[in-house]
């Protein structure tokens, strides 16, 4: 079955940093990969997916299938992305069941 | 304007109580789901559905049960509530194609104490 694993719960940073939050996966075939970002007292909301390939607040992930990862970037981390982040993992076609990891709560020092 | 409804934000109730949270979306989406989402922690799929009249078990087994008579509404019912079923309850919903397929929209979820 295919498992998306997100190593870190907490990870801290000053603001003006770089920010990386590691997403892997496990799983054979081409699945669609996603960042999800729920802010303080918001609903969970897709921040990015893979096959857009865009910039979204300034974060960019990119697919590494030969290491099964899908790292979520950010040069210059910003106050208001403080946030759970959450990778999930669909495996596309007409099956659109969708795997979340366990989330990393990011936090930016001011 | 689209969007995906859940009622009541917050719930506290007995022990033994039959209990239905609501879940709507005017987004046109024909599949939807049901996550429960203990605080900090990973979201668990229990209850996901296709279509009208189609429903199935997520991968974290659940003892409530859902509906989908229509389209646009995914209730979900626990028939006797217990403290184990403390939690919150993320309703989403997807679309069947086009470029949007695959993105899951989510309620602002229905937060359960079972006292």
């Amino acid at each position: 079955a295919q498992r998306v694993t997100q190593p870190e719960k907490l990870l801290s940073v000053f603001k003006g940093a770089p920010v990386e939050l590691k997403c892997n996966y496990s799983y054979s075939g081409s699945p669609e990969l996603f960042w999800y970002v729920q802010y303080s007292r918001q609903r969970l909301q897709l921040l990015l997916r893979h096959i857009s390939r865009e910039s979204i607040k300034g974060f960019t992930a990119d697919l590494n299938k030969g290491e099964t990862s899908f790292h979520l970037k950010k040069p210059f981390a910003q106050e208001e992305d403080s946030a759970m982040y959450y990778c999930a993992l669909s495996l596309g076609g007409g099956y659109q069941k969708v795997t979340f990891g366990t989330g990393t709560k990011l936090q930016v020092i001011p | 304007e689209a969007d995906i409804y859940q009622t009541p934000r917050y719930l506290v109730i007995g022990t033994g109580k039959k209990i239905t949270l609501e879940c709507s979306q005017t987004m046109g989406h024909d599949k939807m789901y049901w996550y429960q989402q203990d605080p900090g922690m990973e979201l668990h799929l229990i209850h996901y559905s296709y279509g009208v009249n189609s429903t199935e078990k997520g991968d974290l087994s659940s003892e409530s049960t859902v509906s989908r008579i229509r389209t646009e509404h995914f209730p979900l019912t626990l028939e006797s509530a217990r403290p184990s079923h403390t939690s919150q309850y993320l309703c989403a919903s997807s679309a069947q194609s086009g470029t949007g397929k695959n993105i899951q929209y989510f309620g602002a979820g229905t937060r359960l104490s079972v006292l």
